[in-house]
């Protein structure tokens, strides 16, 4: 069974640096052509896809994100990193990790609410 | 960038009636790796269809899906209290990938 769970904290002030830690079970990222995304969703709007890694550790991110967002694994913990700089507030929402297979994001975690404000 | 762009926003229906989604695409989506997401208030959301008409695994088939290139449609047949929800497609064949805005099946 796949389950992922992210974490991290539920209040940064603008311009922080926010941490993300999506924590799965049930899969491995030593597996061909597996990976984990991130994608969030500021509240009442629509989804937004950040960023992936894959079991190579071949890295895709948003053009429009691009320089802020960090991707990262950790196979030995089964956890995958998401480091974005310079918050602001339009970076409230809540963050998902997925399991991803191929390009497709199957499994999702439950989510975290992030809110951005001084 | 390819632009998801989802009608109606909003979809009024009573239990047991049929709804009918519409996804259209900027640009031709490769190998036709769209899919359907549904999400409840509060919840994540959970996977319906993959590769444009594949119903994911515990998806009642009541729930359809077609299309190809750029114009995509999912149709749930017989509405249950527990279809109403936001339905997004999304397309994972080029980077980035991308997400419509929602199309929203309320009672």
């Amino acid at each position: 069974q796949i389950t992922l769970k992210e974490s991290g904290p539920a209040l940064v002030k603008p311009t922080q640096t926010l941490t993300l830690t999506c924590t799965f079970s049930g899969f491995s990222l030593t597996t061909e052509a597996v990976g984990v995304a991130w994608i969030r969703q500021p509240p009442g709007k629509a989804l937004e896809w950040l960023a992936l890694i894959y079991w190579d550790d071949n890295k895709w991110y948003s053009p429009f994100l691009k320089g802020r967002l960090t991707i990262t694994k950790d196979t030995t913990k089964n956890q995958v990193v998401l480091i974005m700089t310079n918050t602001d507030p339009v970076d409230t929402a809540t963050y998902y990790c997925a399991h991803t297979a191929g390009w497709l994001s199957d499994h999702w975690g439950q989510g975290t609410l992030v809110t951005v404000s001084s | 960038e390819i632009v998801l762009t989802q009608s109606p926003d909003t979809l009024s229906l009573f239990p047991g009636e049929r709804a009918t989604l519409s996804c259209r695409a900027s640009q031709t989506v490769g190998n036709n790796y769209l899919s359907w997401f549904q999400q409840k208030p509060g919840l994540a959301p959970r996977l319906v269809i993959y590769n444009a008409y594949n119903r994911a695994t515990g998806i009642p088939d009541r729930f359809s899906a077609g299309g190809s290139g750029t114009d995509f449609t999912l149709t749930i047949t017989g509405l249950e209290p527990e279809d109403f929800a936001v339905y997004y497609c999304h397309q994972h064949a080029y980077s980035p990938l991308t997400f419509g805005q929602g199309t929203k099946v309320e009672i």
